[in-house]
């Protein structure tokens, strides 16, 4: 199906444990973008891409680590997770240029006990 | 660096009435400024964009205003309907010289309530 989606939906994990979420989208877009959504910060953006190969730091960069191998995935990953990284985590993509609508996959929920 | 100010955090209205919620900016070289909603449980989806060579526009009961030289730009839900809860994000779009890419960053929401 086209569109952006993320995998895992949900996820539980345990403090220091690496764990890897998943973006994936089928419009060829340039521009990918990773926030986490906490009560009270709304969408706070932690890396973004403008290309394959081309990732940038946002707000938050803090204890993750970004790739962009090809196009179409951009997997946010946490290196020891820490329970002040327990959030709910959105993908995005927008086409070129990046100044038009970011769409955005349905989020992770992401628990670090 | 860009920041993108976004008031009030909680807005309750009666059905019917308006609403407005207000975004500033500091980048003066940003050029869109979209607007987003976000349901309960839902991912934010955009409702509404502007460009800077505009400087009002509208789409039946939500209009976008925007005043570059105050560097403000606000969201106006007229007759407002219970659907209309939800939380409303603007957006800013810096252009970051050192990397050549914008960036694309929120204000902190508006959790608007429509009492019926």
């Amino acid at each position: 199906d086209a569109g952006i989606t993320q995998s895992p939906r949900y996820k539980i994990t345990e403090t220091g444990r690496q764990v890897t979420l998943m973006c994936h989208q089928t419009w060829s877009h340039s521009y990918m973008f990773w926030y986490r959504q906490d009560l009270g910060h709304g969408l706070r953006l932690i890396y973004y891409s403008a290309a394959a190969d081309i990732t940038d730091k946002g707000e938050v960069p803090d204890g993750y680590v970004v790739s962009r191998s090809k196009t179409e995935n951009f997997p946010l990953t946490l290196e020891s997770a820490t329970r002040s990284q327990t959030s709910v985590y959105f993908c995005a993509s927008s086409e070129s240029r990046g100044d038009t609508e970011a769409f955005f996959g349905q989020g992770t929920r992401l628990t670090v006990v | 660096g860009e920041n993108v100010e976004q008031h009030p955090s909680t807005l309750s209205v009666q059905e019917g009435d308006s609403a407005v919620i207000k975004c500033t900016y500091s980048d003066s070289a940003s050029n869109y400024f979209p607007w987003y909603k976000q349901e309960l449980g839902k991912r934010p989806q955009l409702i509404i964009d502007i460009r800077s060579n505009v400087g009002e526009k509208k789409d039946q009961r939500i209009a976008v205003t925007l005043n570059k030289t105050a560097k403000h730009f606000s969201l106006h839900i007229t007759e407002t309907q219970p659907e209309d809860s939800a939380v409303y994000f603007c957006a800013g779009h810096p252009w970051v010289a050192t990397s050549g890419t914008y960036k694309y960053i929120f204000g902190t929401g508006t959790r608007l309530k429509v009492l019926a």
